[in-house]
């Protein structure tokens, strides 16, 4: 089955600075990659996703890039605020209602 | 506030114990999921449903667990007997389907087995 590695898994930077997590996939059928944002003591948010038939996407100060010849993709918070401190999930699915295979997550410190 | 409704949010179990939680899916959305989260905040599937038909399971939810996702009721998900390694945060995400992949979590459901 599909398998996702996240790295790293500790991130910490400065508040104002940017922060970039990577992940990698291995099932070349996998065409859909969300990002999650989880606090402690909730539920997983989903916060930004790309498909396969894109490059570049970008809300506001998050940005998601994907390789799909290198099979990566990626996570980008610009101007990064204590508010953005969480564990970040990223996440791959091959398909209509497959099931998403889920990163080890990164635990972001921003600090001020 | 999460759409997906989860309850209870804990529950604490003896070994042995079954062990059962609800979960409403959003609005609309014919596809839910379930997951386990662990200390390690690591995600395992564990099963899916497309209205009332289970999509795919792995070997332990097959073995272990019972769920079910019946029309005009919650869905549920039953841990059959209670083992210490079940201690975990257990995830629903319903999906409006149509091929959006997307997921959409609810708080979930802390299992403590003692």
């Amino acid at each position: 089955g599909e398998q996702v590695e996240q790295l790293p898994s500790i991130l910490r930077v400065q508040e104002g600075s940017s922060a970039s997590i990577n992940c990698s996939y291995e099932d070349s059928a996998s065409n859909y990659f969300p990002w999650y944002k989880q606090e402690p003591g909730e539920n997983p948010k989903l916060i930004i996703d790309i498909r396969s038939n894109m490059e570049r996407k970008q809300i506001q100060e998050l940005i998601v890039l994907l390789d799909k010849k290198a099979k990566r993709f990626s996570l980008h918070i610009t101007d990064t605020q204590p508010g953005d401190s969480a564990m970040y999930f990223c996440a791959a699915s091959a398909g209509s209602n497959a099931k998403l295979t889920f990163g080890k997550g990164t635990k972001l410190s921003v600090k001020s | 506030n999460s759409k997906v409704i989860q309850t209870p949010r804990y529950l604490v179990k003896g070994q042995g114990q079954k062990a059962k939680m609800r979960c409403i899916p959003e609005k609309g959305h014919p596809v839910v999921f379930w997951y386990q989260q662990n200390k390690n905040n690591e995600f395992k599937f564990l099963i899916n449903f497309q209205n009332q038909e289970v999509l795919q399971q792995i070997d332990m939810t097959e073995k272990r667990f019972s769920a079910e996702c019946p029309s005009n009721s919650p869905c549920s998900l039953e841990i059959q007997s209670s083992e210490a390694g079940d201690s975990a945060l257990y995830l629903c995400a319903s999906s409006p389907g149509h091929n959006t992949g997307q997921l959409y979590f609810g708080e979930g459901s802390k299992l403590t087995v003692l």
